[in-house]
């Protein structure tokens, strides 16, 4: 079983295109967020939802939409893909905002 | 804004030998912990070390936070090839974010 489950695990799309990953946890934990690893590992928070309330929101293109439809999920949608948005996404979750649980990552390549 | 800075960037070691890597922050925090992150995986919580501790063991993991300096390290004992990896620390301050260094990239040779 899962703790933390995100798909696709690999996206592979053109310049311009809108995709979604999903996430979801099966741990209970209050707490989802998005990372963003880039080529050279540094891991960087996009979002944080707390009880389906968005309580981070870094300085990301507003192209970069989440969604949390309950507390279990957390969904990003990115429209006009960029090359710049080529990278590992990564979703977590944590309870009581100490440490986190990571998924596997979702592999974006825009060509 | 990057808040934790790893050192060295990459480590080579051969198995049974100890890894230690450094972890520099800039601003106060609530805890530090530190990941590992196998290949084309995701991150894995290895250990938590609150502001008011100074050293944490767990297992062949050893530790330690100095806050008037900034900085913790992290000890690996007898390296294993499983032990290959990059390692990250992260600092956790009032407003809910957990923020990652570049981490450490370690490899341990056979």
């Amino acid at each position: 079983d899962t703790a933390v489950s995100q798909t696709p695990k690999y996206l592979v799309t053109q310049m311009g295109n809108d995709k979604s990953i999903k996430c979801e946890q099966n741990l209970g934990h209050d707490t989802m967020y998005w990372y963003k690893q880039d080529s050279k590992k540094f891991l960087k928070i996009m979002f944080s939802y707390n009880n389906k309330e968005l309580i981070i929101n870094e300085t990301v293109p507003n192209r970069f939409s989440p969604k949390s439809p309950d507390k279990a999920h957390l969904n990003l949608h990115i429209n006009s893909l960029e090359l710049g948005d080529s990278a590992v996404y990564f979703c977590a979750s944590s309870p009581q905002e100490e440490k986190l649980f990571f998924g596997s990552g979702t592999q974006l390549s825009v060509l | 804004s990057q808040q934790g800075e790893e050192d060295p960037q990459a480590l080579s070691i051969q198995e049974g030998e100890n890894a230690t890597m450094n972890c520099s922050y800039k601003t106060s925090i609530n805890n530090l912990q530190w990941y590992r992150q196998n290949s084309g995986r995701g991150l894995v919580h290895l250990i938590l070390i609150r502001s008011n501790e100074r050293e944490k063991h767990s297992g062949r993991l050893r530790v330690t936070l100095d806050t008037s300096k900034k900085s913790s390290s992290l000890l690996i004992t007898a390296s294993r090839a499983a032990d290959t990896a990059s390692y990250f620390c992260a600092t956790a301050s009032n407003d809910y974010k957990l923020s990652f260094g570049a981490g450490t990239t370690v490899t341990v040779r056979a």
